[in-house]
């Protein structure tokens, strides 16, 4: 069974440029969850969707960054413009269903701004 | 605000002994918890969870208690493997909802 795949896994761009991330969930999860994680804030929830909605996004740090959905399959977080305290390693998880349980998380894009 | 907290950034254990990596929450409205295990340039990946109905739940080698009185939960790994060495998260949710808080941490080391 394929698990969740991210791409790219490594992305070095200058200051300034736009930085797209790429998910594609676990067939037949309905719920998706992007995840950033530095030394200083650990693992932390930026933004999740169900059935393609996106349900809390408290965790965006600024609207620099924005993430969609259009379908089941195919997510994508953007920052633009990048600077260099984006610089971290960021995850995309799905699940399924609504309630509370464990969400599969894919490898992980590392993300470098110089 | 750190609502769910790994004290220690790291532990080191013998081969064969018994692991015991430990949480701490602040917020009583959590209900459900788990532990993830993560490798190097790996995502990390689903261990054992717990109720908050529950005070144990046992998986293999692994077991998770949760001590509800004093926000504590704790992971016990016998006996302890080269393997197990990465490092462990604890992770909460309030009931009803998805979203999981997630502690700092922390690396464990199997010493053969």
């Amino acid at each position: 069974d394929a698990g969740v795949i991210q791409s790219p896994r490594h992305e070095v761009t200058e200051m300034g440029q736009e930085v797209t991330l790429r998910c594609k969930p676990i067939s037949g999860h309905n719920s998706l969850f992007w995840y950033r994680q530095t030394m200083m804030r650990g693992l932390e929830l930026l933004i999740y969707f169900n059935n393609n909605v996106p349900i809390d996004d408290s965790g965006m740090p600024e609207d620099r960054f924005s993430a969609k959905m259009p379908n089941a399959s195919f997510s994508t977080l953007k920052i633009q413009p990048s600077e260099p305290r984006d610089s971290a390693v960021y995850f995309c998880a799905s699940n399924l269903g609504l309630l509370p349980r464990a969400q599969h998380f894919g490898d992980g894009t590392r993300l470098s701004i110089l | 605000d750190q609502q769910v907290k790994q004290n220690s950034p790291s532990l080191s254990v013998q081969e064969g002994r018994i692991s015991i990596l430990n949480c701490d929450y602040t917020n009583s409205m959590f209900d459900y918890f788990l532990w993830y295990k993560k490798y190097p340039a790996e995502g990390p990946t689903f261990l054992i969870s717990i109720s908050s109905i529950k005070d144990k739940n046992e998986d293999g080698r692994f077991t998770v208690f949760l001590n509800k009185s004093a926000k504590h939960l704790s992971l016990h790994i016998v006996p302890s493997q080269p393997g197990d060495s990465a490092v462990y998260f604890c992770a909460a949710s309030v009931e009803g909802a998805q979203k999981l808080v997630f502690g700092q941490g922390t690396r464990l080391t199997i010493n053969p």
